[in-house]
């Protein structure tokens, strides 16, 4: 069975700072991988997706992440944070291909502080 | 463009009683999901529809929980009788296409409390 998992429960990181959320999964082919941030209150918003081609995506607000074959991971990056990006991020696998039962599986979350 | 609209936002029922959850998808997402978020994890996928139809319930717990969507566009989540452990945001999410290479979109939740 496909799982994910996200290694640090919370992290802090002084405004400004460079970050990266650890993020690996376990899946019998190489899955369709996404990022997904929830602050407060609020539905989940995609950040960004892989699905093949360039190892390194770009997403939005900034975010970027790499896909690592070797290491089955997909850490999420940014260079400087904001204090606006304190919220909770999940990294979440599906079945390649697309079409019929492709419900996301998701990992625990990290939450994100900013210090500042 | 609206987006997906869930009520009610909060519940606060005793356990034994029954509780149903209103989902609204965007206009034209033929695809609604319900995820069961509970404290300090990730969503976990209950039921997934295309148009009224069920695509995957392998995790709906049947012996309580039911859903429909019966002309393909609203959809309820229902909890009977709840149980303390059914305490969670129950999340609803819609796509336009049969395919997780669409964005999903997510609703706000709604957050029960079983007492």
């Amino acid at each position: 069975a496909q799982s994910v998992t996200q290694p640090d429960i919370h992290i802090t990181v002084s405004e400004g700072a460079s970050l990266e959320l650890r993020c690996n999964y376990s899946y019998g082919a190489t899955p369709y991988l996404f990022w997904y941030v929830q602050s407060p209150g609020q539905g989940l918003q995609l950040l960004l997706k892989y699905f093949s081609g360039d190892t390194l995506v770009q997403g939005i607000k900034g975010f970027e992440a790499e896909f690592k074959r070797s290491q089955s991971s997909f850490n999420l990056r940014k260079p400087s944070v904001h204090w606006s990006d304190a919220a909770e991020y999940f990294c979440a696998v599906g079945p390649p291909g697309g079409g019929g039962a492709d419900g996301l599986t998701f990992g625990k979350g990290t939450h994100l502080i900013i210090q500042p | 463009e609206a987006g997906v609209a869930q009520s009610p936002r909060y519940k606060i029922i005793e356990k034994r009683q029954s509780v149903a959850f209103w989902c609204n998808p965007i206009s034209g997402h033929a695809t609604l999901y319900w995820y069961q978020q509970i404290l300090g994890q990730g969503p976990k996928l209950l039921i997934q529809f295309q148009n009224n139809g069920v695509v995957d319930d392998s995790q709906l717990p049947k012996d309580r929980f039911s859903a429909e969507r019966l002309k393909g566009v609203d959809s309820t989540l229902k909890i009977q009788p709840a149980k303390l452990e059914d305490s969670a945001v129950y999340l609803c999410a819609s796509s336009f296409r049969a395919s997780n290479t669409g964005e999903l979109f997510f609703g706000e939740g709604s957050r029960l409390t079983v007492l």
